[in-house]
This record gives C-alpha cells, structure tokens and sequence, in this order.
C-alpha cells in the first residue's frame, strides 16, 4: 500500500538523549515535511524539504535536524532532547511544486515524550 | 501576524447537518484546505478552495470567500464515523501552510 511510514510509534525518551523519528515514503513524492502537533495548538512545520538535496526550516526549527540524502526518506533528529520537545510528530510528502493544490499525505504519526 | 481561527469544539446530531466556519488572515492567497483527523490518527485531505464558491463533495460541501477570508466546511446526514477534529489550512504567499488549531466535532445519537 503506498504512503509514508513513520518509526517508531512512540517513544519515552530521558532529557538530553539523542532521537531520530524515521520517516518514508514510496510514492516517488518531491516534497516532504516534518510538523508537530499540539494540544490546542495547530500543526506546526519544523523543517521541510522540497526535493532530494535541499532542506528549509519551517515555523520551530530550533532543537531539531533533518537530512533528504534520497527522495524517499526524510529522518529527523533531535539532538539533545528537552521535555518541551513531548508532542506527536508527523510526517507528509506531497508533489510539491508551487501550486496552490498541493495536497498532503500524513504518516501516522510518531509520540514523542521527553522525561 | 498570520492566523487562522476556528471554533474549538462543536456537537451535532446524527443524520443532521453541521456548518464549521474558518476565517483566515494570511500573507496573500493560494489555496484554503479542508483536513479531518480521526483520534489518534493522521489528518486525511478533505478539500481545497481556490476560487470563491462551493465545491461539493458527496456528504461534504466546502465554501470560500476570500474578500472576507472565511470559509465553512459544510458536513450532511452525519454518521458517527463522522466524530474527528476537521483542520483549516491556508497555502499563503509563499506556498507555506498556515494550520488553524482544529474543530473537535462530537456526534451525538
């Protein structure tokens, strides 16, 4: 079935520790993203890619890394974790380009607590 | 600043009709979406509005006027499956999209 696969599905994590959430995708897609999301809060992008190669931050970058050596994966790291950093991490590619019906496909998703 | 405002929480009835309105203050215009995530899984593409008007969808109408920056999602004969948080988001200027914090729709028998 095609679509974005995310690991792990959650995670307890001790402050200070090193995480890298997984994410692919098998549909040959040029963009892809990395949001969190929040209670009460919308979703909020950390970093962006919009094809292999290149990488953008997006609205909360700080604490966290990504790389896009291939078009289909797109891991994202937080290099020392603090507990602000608890929240559900999800992945989504799209065709990208830039037009406005730039549809996003969503991975399931990856929860994410910082002790 | 950009802002997209919806209602937090709403409940209708099973088989009724329920309208959850968007309004939008962004930096230009490229696009408003519509996106329904169920509890505990990944939001799924609903709609998309570019041109004022209503777009039809089966169940679901989607809405947008963008000399008023608003737009409603319109949602018919509910089913409980139809229970989840609907998203708004808005593609801006710059082709970044600016999420509202979402409508938890809570359907009643």
């Amino acid at each position: 079935i095609a679509g974005i696969t995310q690991a792990p599905t959650s995670q307890i994590l001790a402050a200070g520790r090193r995480m890298t959430l997984r994410c692919t995708q098998d549909m040959r897609h040029n963009a892809m993203y990395w949001y969190r999301q929040d209670l009460g809060l919308g979703l909020r992008l950390i970093h962006y890619s919009n094809t292999a190669g290149t990488t953008g931050k997006g609205e909360v970058p700080d604490g966290y890394s990504v790389s896009r050596a291939n078009t289909d994966d797109f891991p994202l790291t937080l290099a020392s974790a603090v507990p602000s950093q608890t929240s559900v991490y999800f992945c989504a590619s799209s065709e990208g380009g830039s037009s406005g019906a730039n549809v996003l496909t969503f991975g399931a998703g990856s929860r994410l607590t910082v002790l | 600043g950009q802002n997209i405002d919806q209602p937090t929480e709403m409940t209708a009835t099973e088989g009724a009709i329920v309208q959850i309105n968007c309004t939008y203050q962004t930096s230009g215009f490229n696009g408003l979406f519509w996106y329904q995530q169920h509890a505990g899984e990944a939001p799924t593409f609903l709609s998309y509005n570019v041109l004022d008007g209503l777009e039809e969808k089966g169940r679901f109408s989607s809405f947008l006027s963008r000399s008023k920056g608003y737009s409603y999602l319109l949602l018919k004969e509910l089913q409980m499956k139809d229970s989840a948080s609907y998203l708004c988001a808005v593609m801006d200027s710059n082709y970044q999209l600016i999420w509202g914090a979402g409508t938890k729709l809570i359907i009643k028998p």
